[in-house]
């Protein structure tokens, strides 16, 4: 298996514009998880998902962001407008039933000017 | 909420000497506390972990220890490699709950 998958890897915008992130999750895995990394918060759970339903979403810092999940290969992460302090490894991981590991993917760098 | 604090936050050892990381966790009902290795411009990798019903768990030259009563549990690495040199994050996880709550992560760097 390729593991997670995230695209694109860097993202550079400007404020204001439109961002999707994009993830993969490894084939079989019923759980999806969207992280945040920066150096002032560390690494910080967004959203997660079981078999597609959105089930904690109370990380999502503001109405900006959305994260969707059409099917169970493939999950969106969407800032609109978005900001400067949004800058910030976004990391997608995924995690099957029984299992206790969270495989993260590569991460998507997005910086914001 | 649960609340996970790590120390410390940057390590430096000589190679084949140990490395000792802690965590404390605040809440008593977290059952599952795992730790991961992130490598310059990886996602984070999970290297090992240990359940609430288990004071340590070993894995060559990884160990994790546990104690519940004081709520911390710590990562020992032994025999350290220049390949060991990474940020190691702790992690602790409620029962019935999926949500994972990160450390803030320890640097460690490998001295040849």
């Amino acid at each position: 298996d390729a593991g997670v998958i995230q695209s694109p890897r860097h993202e550079v915008t400007e404020m204001g514009q439109e961002v999707t992130l994009r993830c993969k999750p490894i084939s079989g895995h019923d759980y999806l998880f969207w992280y945040r990394q920066t150096m002032m918060r560390g690494l910080e759970l967004l959203i997660y998902f079981n078999n597609n339903v959105p089930i904690d979403d109370s990380g999502m810092p503001e109405d900006r962001f959305s994260a969707k999940m059409p099917n169970a290969s493939f999950s969106t992460l969407k800032i609109q407008p978005s900001e400067p302090r949004d800058s910030a490894v976004y990391f997608c991981a995924s995690r099957g039933t029984g299992g206790n590991e969270q495989f993260f993917g590569p991460g998507t760098r997005l910086t914001v000017l | 909420g649960e609340n996970v604090e790590q120390h410390p936050s940057t390590l430096s050892v000589q190679e084949g000497d140990s490395a000792v990381i802690k965590c404390t966790y605040s809440d008593s009902a977290s059952n599952y506390f795992p730790w991961y290795k992130q490598e310059l411009g990886k996602g984070p990798q999970l290297i090992i972990d240990i359940r609430s019903n288990v004071g340590e768990k070993k894995d060559q030259r990884i160990a994790v220890t546990l104690n519940k009563t004081a709520k911390h549990f710590s990562l020992h690495i032994t025999e350290t490699q220049p390949e060991d040199s990474a940020v190691y994050f702790c992690a602790a996880r409620g029962f019935g709950n999926e949500k994972l709550t990160f450390g803030t992560g320890t640097r460690l760097t490998i001295i040849p």
